[in-house]
């Protein structure tokens, strides 16, 4: 129930494509829901983040839907660029919780290239 | 420049040799995190700590050790107990707890052999 299930492990997008990452969990409890981007040999940076009381937030190129009874949420980056080529982590947590459920939990990534 | 440091960034051991990461952080974050990243496994919770002086286990926490004597300073001892030790091992730290944003560390690639 703790999981959260990310897909696709890689993705190869041409560049002006769209990238398309996918999360699902379980734990109805989750109430925060953010994406770290990596770089290689870097740590994680937050890129966006989204609450369930909203189904969509845009912040430039980077768009998270959220789908509350599917419970899932996917990252979109609209017109791909080769400089964002990273690794994607989706992240859960329920943050009204705390204690150790307020700690995120991390999908296992997923490796985009762009090409140019 | 405020940020999280962690060395080195390289670190060799031989196995049965207990090794301690450094983490230092200059936010006055009061949460500090550590999590281990192996390949296609995401970043998985070692060990927390919300204020100093305490620290509680993540998932993942068998074999490791923390200590929180200062607000700005985390260090994690990976043991001998620790079976698989090689790894990359990030730092992380934040206000508190969510939805306060993690800041992480630029991440320690420890090889065991």
């Amino acid at each position: 129930q703790q999981q959260v299930k990310q897909s696709p492990q890689s993705l190869i997008v041409q560049k002006g494509g769209i990238s398309i990452i996918n999360c699902a969990y379980e734990n109805t409890a989750f109430d925060y829901f953010p994406w770290y981007q990596q770089f290689p040999g870097k740590g994680p940076a937050l890129l966006i983040a989204i609450r369930p009381d909203v189904s969509e937030k845009k912040e430039g190129r980077f768009t998270i839907s959220f789908n509350k009874s599917a419970k899932q949420f996917s990252l979109h980056i609209m017109d791909s660029q080769p400089g964002d080529s990273a690794t994607y982590f989706c992240a859960a947590s329920a943050m009204n919780y705390g204690g150790s459920q307020g700690n995120l939990i991390f999908g296992k990534g997923t490796k985009l290239s762009v090409k140019p | 420049d405020g940020g999280i440091t962690q060395s080195p960034k390289y670190l060799f051991r031989k196995e049965g040799q207990n090794v301690t990461l450094s983490c230092e952080q200059n936010l006055n974050h009061d949460a500090m995190y550590w999590y281990r990243q192996d390949p296609g496994q995401g970043l998985r919770l070692i060990y927390y700590s919300q204020i100093v002086n305490d620290f509680q286990k993540g998932d993942i926490a068998e074999g490791y050790s923390v200590s929180r004597e200062k607000k700005e300073s985390f260090p994690l001892t990976v043991t001998s107990a620790q079976k698989n030790p090689t790894a990359f091992y990030l730092c992380a730290s934040s206000l508190g707890q969510a939805p306060y944003e993690q800041y992480f560390g630029p991440g320690t690639r420890l090889t065991v052999t």
